[in-house]
């Protein structure tokens, strides 16, 4: 009940492409949804993050859809660019956005061909 | 910059050595966090810091690894008596409204 479930494993695009990753929980009592990139050899870095009171948020390129009832949420990247490869993980945490301790989905290892 | 920096950022090291890693915030933080990750999987919470005092273990965290932060600032993460199953990425992470990563340290155990 405490993991998050992530697909697909890997993807792959071309520029231009709207990627789509896709996460489902079980747990109702997590109430912050973050999603990290991660670059070869470098730490996870904050992409955008969400609760579950709202059921969009847009940041420059970045989306996060989120259905309460579904119980699922997803990434999509507008007009994505080759820069954009890399590996994306989605979270979840019970105690907020002002928490370190998050559970992270397995990964998706995404590729944008020029 | 996360504001984090960890060393070393690679070690290789033989199975049965101890290994120490360490993590420096540039700046003061209250909570101090590490996790691991093993190759295609996301981070697994290991144990976080208020200041000095030690919160919480993950049941991940066998009796073979230990960590301090001894004044508040910078913390180290030891493992003893590696096992091949210790290779991973070690990531240091701390809290400014958000979670914020090193670098990490990746740990081959050969």
């Amino acid at each position: 009940q405490q993991q998050v479930k992530q697909s697909p494993q890997s993807l792959i695009v071309q520029k231009g492409g709207i990627p789509i990753i896709n996460c489902a929980y079980e747990n109702t009592a997590f109430d912050y949804f973050p999603w990290y990139q991660q670059f070869p050899g470098k730490g996870p870095a904050l992409l955008i993050a969400i609760r579950p009171d709202v059921s969009e948020k847009k940041e420059g390129r970045f989306t996060i859809s989120f259905n309460k009832s579904a119980k699922q949420f997803s990434l999509h990247i507008m007009d994505s660019q080759p820069g954009d490869s890399a590996t994306y993980f989605c979270a979840a945490s019970l105690e907020g956005s002002n928490t370190g301790k998050l559970i992270f989905g397995q990964g998706t290892t995404l590729q944008v061909k020029p | 910059d996360t504001g984090v920096s960890q060393n070393p950022r690679h070690k290789i090291t033989k199975r049965g050595q101890n290994v120490t890693f360490r993590c420096d915030p540039i700046s003061e933080h209250n909570r101090l966090y590490w996790y691991r990750q093993t190759l295609g999987q996301g981070p697994e919470f290991l144990t976080y810091f208020q200041n000095e005092a030690q919160l919480e273990k993950s049941r991940l965290l066998s009796d073979r690894f230990s960590a301090e932060r001894p004044k508040g600032s910078f913390s180290t993460l030891e493992i003893q008596r590696t096992e091949q199953g210790d290779s991973a990425m070690y990531l240091c992470a701390i809290t400014n409204e958000k979670l914020f990563f090193g670098s990490g340290t990746q740990l081959s155990v050969l």
